[in-house]
């Protein structure tokens, strides 16, 4: 596709629930990166995968996320046992390789009540 | 520890000329980026500086100073439409983006 897409754009869930967040990064993207955005608040790192493999997971909070990316194109973002606090947008971005500029989806905002 | 700062909310007036700052201490550097994100939306890249001095696209200008970990971006001729958020992100030597918290830019007519 022309731009990076993310699906849902919105997603209600309940306390204790599983969800699973996709991305479709640009064609040919080897890089792809997954932030967590509050209100007021710049992008926090989640998770950087180069092709297939996750070579950075550092910004993930907990064992809760998970993410992968099976075939080093479309990622999915899979949070177990939601809570209240992870709700925020979730960004997602690709590169054509590491290091280069990033362009971003629309986000998929999570509300967890 | 690595930290990103800039002004929370600035307020311009259409027409004028505003400047963002950005200040930074990170592990490393290997280029700063700055984008603008409206409100509801994804951010979209602005400009990219990495060596030292202004970079110049449009009515958008970025400069930068690493040995003081400065950088501003310049708006010139504002308009209504440039009313959003600016996001300033370092590149540090693990090529990942540290990210300040952004400046709400309003601008009144």
């Amino acid at each position: 596709g022309a731009g990076v897409s993310q699906t849902p754009s919105n997603k209600v869930t309940e306390k204790g629930k599983y969800v699973e967040l996709r991305c479709d990064p640009i064609s040919g993207h080897t890089a792809l990166y997954w932030y967590r955005q509050s209100l007021g608040q710049g992008p926090e790192f989640l998770i950087y995968f180069q092709g297939t493999g996750a070579a950075d997971d550092s910004g993930l909070p907990n064992d809760r996320f998970f993410a992968v990316r099976p075939e080093g194109s479309v990622s999915t973002l899979k949070i177990q046992r939601t809570e209240r606090g992870d709700s925020a947008v979730y960004l997602c971005a690709s590169s054509f390789q590491r290091g280069e500029t990033q362009y971003f989806g629309p986000g998929t905002r999570l509300l967890v009540l | 520890g690595q930290n990103i700062d800039q002004p929370t909310e600035m307020t311009a007036t259409e027409g004028a000329i505003v400047q963002i700052n950005c200040t930074y201490q990170t592990s490393g550097f290997n280029g700063l980026f700055w984008y603008q994100q409206h409100a509801g939306e994804a951010p979209t890249f602005l400009s990219y500086n990495v060596l030292d001095g202004l970079e110049e696209k449009g009515r958008f200008s970025s400069f930068l100073s690493r040995s003081k970990g400065y950088s501003y971006l310049l708006l010139k001729e504002l308009q209504m439409k440039d009313s959003a958020s600016y996001l300033c992100a370092v590149r540090d030597s693990n090529y990942q983006l540290i990210w300040g918290a952004g400046t709400k830019l309003i601008i009144k007519p």
